[in-house]
């Protein structure tokens, strides 16, 4: 069971908006930056959003992060058969341990 | 351009200890934290550790009593020992880079490609 809580499975149509959202607490997500890691099937997670909603050059603008109080969430317009993987939230503790979301299965359909 | 390679052995055996090193190439382990991450099979990702390049650690309360992460600046490696393992601590293990933002790790922007390791007699 993660800390951070993610719904197992999202999916959308290509050219859709969707959304997926990630719950923590006071101790994480409340008081620390919240970042977003995309993995796609067979390779190594690759950072999509960091402190909450900025991306990292090469990331294309329909991704976008967003936090309000202890929960955030990872928003995708303009889906692309190419989005579909798994998307993990990850935050910091106030301990300085880190902490992921079990992961959201983004199907594009 | 910043590489990090996993190496270590791929089997191990129950109550022994996995050892792993991340060896980074095309740039300096200074000033960055070093993570270490698990995942699995079919399963999530699972936050192990870090060490600062100054040495400091700090590990997943879980792991804690278990793992060991140290780091050899002159040979540009960190490296993971979990001990006492079990069928449990099967997993793709990741190595990453944190950045240091204002003494604090920060997001992790460079990751290796994963060493698969199963634990079995």
């Amino acid at each position: 069971q993660s800390v951070l809580t993610q719904p197992p499975s999202a999916s959308g149509t290509p050219g859709q908006r969707v959304t997926i959202s990630c719950s923590g607490s006071s101790s994480n997500i409340g008081s620390n930056y919240v970042y977003w890691y995309q993995q796609l099937p067979g390779t190594a997670p690759k950072l999509l959003i960091y402190r909450n909603n900025q991306r990292p050059s090469g990331v294309p603008d329909r991704f976008s992060g967003s936090k309000s109080g202890t929960s955030a969430s990872l928003a995708i317009s303009g889906l692309r058969s190419e989005d579909e993987a798994n998307y993990y939230c990850a935050a910091w503790d106030d301990s300085l341990s880190g902490l992921f979301g079990g992961g959201t299965k983004l199907t594009v359909l | 351009q910043v590489q990090l390679q996993e190496s270590g052995p791929g089997l191990v055996k129950p109550s022994e200890t996995l050892s792993l090193t991340c060896t980074v190439s095309g740039g300096s382990i200074s000033s960055y934290y070093w993570s270490w991450i698990r995942q699995p099979p079919g399963k999530g990702l699972e936050w192990i550790g870090y060490i600062y390049y100054s040495g400091s650690t700090n590990y997943n309360p879980s792991l804690k009593s278990r793992v060991t992460i140290s780091v050899d600046t002159s040979k540009n490696q960190f490296s993971l020992k979990l001990r006492s393992v079990t069928a449990a601590d099967t997993a793709m293990y990741y190595c990453a880079r944190a950045t240091d933002y204002g003494d604090f790790p920060d997001y992790m922007d460079v990751w290796g490609k994963g060493t698969t390791v199963t634990v079995s007699s």
